[in-house]
């Protein structure tokens, strides 16, 4: 149950697109197609953007958007703004009924 | 409009017991399988238990396993953990979160606020 593997920060200027990596093995992401995102702001609980790799929730903005690659899953955020400024997570199904997070990536809007 | 509400946290001494409780409403609680999420403090999110929608399986992560116990009472809409034997690496606000519904789904689609537990002579 190693966490999966994400850069620790990322930036963009508003307007900009940026794309989040989530790195994990065969036995995670590679394995399964449910990788899932959440975006947290300080002080806040996460909320969930992205599922089954790529689906988006209702009400969430079609600025995100999810993919995958062999054992990589990457988050892209498109016309960047002031508000996306926060933490993200990834996580994915890891096989009898455990669950692995990413360390998380801080996103900071310049 | 679905409402997680965490409650139990604090502060105990290593080797002791705490349990957190999670009150449901807006859904069919006993519908959903339901997890337990902790973040120690300045640190990631860290996946710590599911039960199943009756309560008859659980599953924990390695750090917690023969330590903290899930449950529910699905008349009274509330999700618990019961944990043991703490540990300082045990400090962490604890969050329930909801799995999305289905199957297939592996997504924590609501979350509660949290509760912090603070483990410390």
């Amino acid at each position: 149950q190693s966490a999966l593997t994400q850069p620790a920060s990322v930036s963009g200027s508003p307007g900009q697109s940026i794309t989040i990596s989530c790195t994990g093995t065969s036995s995670d992401v590679g394995g399964y197609n449910y990788v899932s995102w959440y975006q947290q702001h300080p002080g806040k609980a996460p909320k969930l953007m992205i599922y089954d790799v790529s689906k988006r929730p209702s009400g969430v903005s079609n600025r995100f958007s999810g993919s995958k690659s062999g054992n990589t899953a990457s988050l892209t955020i498109s016309g960047l703004q002031a508000e996306d400024e926060a933490d993200y997570y990834c996580c994915s199904y890891a096989g009898s009924s455990t669950w692995v997070f990413g360390g998380g990536t801080k996103l900071t809007v310049l | 409009e679905v409402q997680l509400v965490e409650s139990g946290g604090g502060l105990v001494q290593p080797g002791g017991s705490l349990r957190l409780s999670c009150a449901a409403s807006g859904f069919t609680f006993s519908s959903y399988w339901m997890h337990w999420v902790r973040q120690a403090p300045g640190k990631g999110l860290v996946w710590v238990s599911r039960i199943n929608s009756d309560g008859s399986s659980t599953s924990y992560a390695d750090s917690v396993k023969g330590r903290f116990t899930i449950s529910r009472d699905n008349a009274k809409n509330t999700l618990y953990l019961q944990m043991n034997s703490l540990r300082a690496e045990d400090t962490a606000v604890y969050y329930c979160a909801r799995k999305g519904m289905g199957k297939d789904a592996h997504q924590f689609d609501y979350w509660g606020q949290g509760t912090l537990v603070t483990v410390s002579s």
